[in-house]
């Protein structure tokens, strides 16, 4: 069964730095997605993408995020410079047609 | 605004007992819900959507969700759990964003099943 892959795992980065987490969507989706989860708290939406663009973004997405399709099968977060509230779980999805599919994740931690 | 909320942050239950795990959500428009299950250490797995039809959705490991118009819930259940449903599970609504959608999350339930 296709699935939405993210890596690294895990990325520790040191506060100022710049970092790039990377997805691999399923193939056929045309929606893609960013949310984070910080430690104990809930998900929440940072970005949507279609057609080359943002479709919409939340307050947390910031100038210091961007996101970036830069070929076919990849899908990336960048931060520019990391702040220490920046240290969460960040999910990339992918959908098709109703349904979001979630990778596994990347945890972010920021010293 | 949209907005998911999950009454109750942790549900403690012995094993084969029954479980509801309750949703509500706020819209004046038409939404898809969804549930989405985080095992331990784990990535979010969807568990179970409605997005028209039938307002009971099934999963195929015993969980059902029931939505009513009428009382903007989604509330999730099963007849008798495992030691293995302990999990985070997360509400969600879809809504439109731009040209897209997007989730609207609750804060999630912690289900922990006790032998």
């Amino acid at each position: 069964e296709p699935e939405v892959t993210q890596t690294p795992s895990h990325q520790v980065t040191q506060m100022g730095q710049e970092v790039i987490l990377r997805c691999v969507p399923i193939s056929n989706h045309l929606y893609f997605y960013w949310y984070r989860q910080i430690l104990g708290q809930k998900v929440e939406f940072l970005v949507s993408f279609y057609n080359n663009e943002i479709s919409e973004k939340s307050e947390i997405f910031d100038d210091q995020f961007s996101v970036e399709r830069p070929d076919g099968s990849n899908f990336t977060l960048k931060i520019r410079s990391t702040k220490l509230e920046d240290s969460a779980m960040y999910f990339c999805a992918s959908r098709e047609i109703y349904e979001q599919y979630f990778g596994p994740g990347t945890r972010l931690t920021v010293t | 605004a949209q907005s998911v909320t999950q009454l109750d942050s942790q549900v403690p239950v012995f094993e084969e007992a029954p479980v509801e795990l309750r949703c509500n959500y706020s819209s004046s428009v038409s939404v898809y819900l969804f549930w989405y299950v985080q095992y331990p250490n784990q990535g979010l797995q969807l568990l179970l959507k409605y997005l028209s039809g039938s307002t009971l959705v099934e999963s195929i490991n015993g969980f059902e969700a029931e939505f009513n118009k009428s009382q903007t819930s989604f509330h999730l259940r099963k007849p008798s759990v495992h030691i293995s449903d302990t999990a985070e599970y997360f509400c969600a609504v879809s809504v439109y964003a731009g040209n897209n959608r997007k989730l609207i999350w609750g804060l999630g339930t912690s289900l922990a099943v006790n032998p």
